[in-house]
């Protein structure tokens, strides 16, 4: 079966730009988190969606946001780019429950110049 | 912030040796699940472990749980060099308000290097 696609693969923006990232979950998983990686913070986690609804958000400032649609896929989005923005963002889905292992797109590199 | 270290950050083996990582956590969890990166991709699901679970095998890994020491090791044995990544411990914490939906908290990541 599918994977987790994410699109873009890689994306160069200027300062101050806003960008759409896109995920689309595994065939039947209805939760998507989003994740920032950063050679200096690691891995954290910016939000999860489940039936289009927000359920869990991560410490990041309000320009980051993100949708579910109702085929699940997922768009989160950045406003007013900075710098430190750059950063490989992952999607994951999972079939619902902490119990249960999360399946990770390959991401999306996005570099803010 | 992380939710806690893992150790070593950097191991370098030879082939066919054995490789452990820890992992050390700061609040109660529901599981704790190890992911695989290898370089700067996306994150693979290797194993998870329950709170009430001490140990767990699945093909060449081993992953033991001290809840109590609130800490985790994950042995791979009989490495290869196609195992050289970047590894993750990733906890989901155990919260009645149900907050910790969706919410996996990384560790810093050990990088293993296996030479052949």
């Amino acid at each position: 079966k599918a994977g987790v696609t994410q699109t873009p693969r890689y994306l160069i923006k200027t300062r101050g730009q806003q960008v759409t990232l896109s995920c689309s979950p595994i065939s039947g998983h209805r939760s998507v988190s989003w994740y920032q990686q950063t050679p200096g913070q690691g891995l954290q986690f910016l939000f999860e969606y489940f039936s289009e609804t927000q359920r869990n958000k991560g410490n990041f400032p309000g320009r980051f946001s993100g949708r579910q649609f109702s085929n699940s896929r997922s768009e989160m989005n950045v406003s007013t780019l900075e710098l430190g923005d750059s950063a490989l963002y992952l999607c994951a889905s999972s079939l619902d429950r902490p119990a249960y292992g999360y399946t990770f797109g390959s991401g999306t590199r996005l570099t803010v110049v | 912030s992380q939710q806690g270290e893992e150790d070593p950050q950097a191991l370098s083996i030879q082939e066919g040796e054995n490789a452990t990582m820890n992992c050390s956590y700061k609040t109660s969890i529901n599981n704790l699940q190890w992911y695989r990166q290898n370089s700067g991709r996306g994150l693979v699901h290797l194993i998870l472990i329950r709170s009430n679970e001490r140990e767990k095998h699945s093909g060449r890994l081993r992953v033991t749980l001290d809840t109590s020491k609130k800490s985790s090791s994950l042995l791979i044995t009989a490495s290869r060099a196609a195992d050289t990544a970047s590894y993750f411990c990733a906890t989901v914490l155990s919260n009645a308000g149900g907050t910790s939906y969706g919410k996996l908290t990384f560790g810093q990541g050990t990088i293993l290097t296996v030479h052949p």
